[in-house]
């Protein structure tokens, strides 16, 4: 089992819907969870990051935390063609010190 | 955030051959590490790079294989030894500085082809 799993994808939305993406972790210890963006070509960029259980959001983006059933979640309100690009999960597993440990990413097409 | 540089920014290189990759940045960093990621794939992390230390590596990496060099806190160096095809992929410098949680930032990484 691998310790953070991401649906490949590729997920595609209308332009102004809402896109889901999703992530889960094995490692119940897991404390700090992290997305990042990737554009084709281009190194990860972070969105967002999330450590207590619950909904955090920056402007349309809206990460989502359930320690209990072990996802985490990234909304993205209004999709536009520009958020086409793969989301990367990553997360700091219990007693990894300051490693990330990433998912395999999910992309992201937001269709005219 | 910080500014992250690499050089250089892409090459192709014979096999059995080295390629040092630098990455510097534009103000002191805690911590640096260095990932790969092959094509299609995600990241994977290579070590973290200690100033002034040996770099602490992850299983499946070695110093032979990729020694990692870190004089100060804006610089580091990760040289890809005796290449084969197999080490095409992307290598990608990450900063971050100590705090809760720890925010990592990468740079614009190195697309190393070899034939």
């Amino acid at each position: 089992q691998k310790e953070v799993e991401q649906n490949s994808g590729p997920l595609s939305v209308p332009e102004g819907a809402i896109a889901s993406l999703n992530c889960t972790y094995s490692d119940r210890g897991s404390q700090s969870f992290f997305w990042y963006r990737q554009y084709s070509g281009k190194s990860p960029e972070l969105i967002m990051f999330i450590y207590s259980n619950g909904d955090k959001e920056d402007g349309r983006f809206t990460a989502q935390l359930n320690k209990a059933s072990q996802y985490v979640s990234l909304l993205i309100r209004d999709s536009q063609p520009s958020d086409s690009a793969t989301y990367l999960c990553a997360s700091i597993l219990t007693g990894g010190g300051n490693k990330l440990t990433f998912g395999t990413g999910t992309q992201l097409k937001v269709e005219l | 955030s910080a500014v992250i540089s690499q050089k250089p920014s892409r090459d192709i290189c014979q096999r059995g051959t080295s390629l040092t990759i630098q990455c510097q940045v534009d103000s002191q960093v805690t911590m640096m590490f260095w990932y790969r990621q092959q094509p299609g794939q995600s990241l994977t992390l290579i070590a973290t790079a200690n100033q002034g230390s040996e770099a602490t590596y992850e299983s499946g990496f070695v110093i032979d294989k990729f020694p990692i060099s870190r004089p100060n806190l804006t610089f580091s160096t990760l040289t890809v030894s005796n290449m084969s095809p197999e080490d095409s992929s992307i290598y990608l410098c990450s900063v971050a500085q100590t705090r809760s949680p720890v925010e990592q930032y990468f740079g614009p990484g190195t697309r190393l082809t070899v034939t």
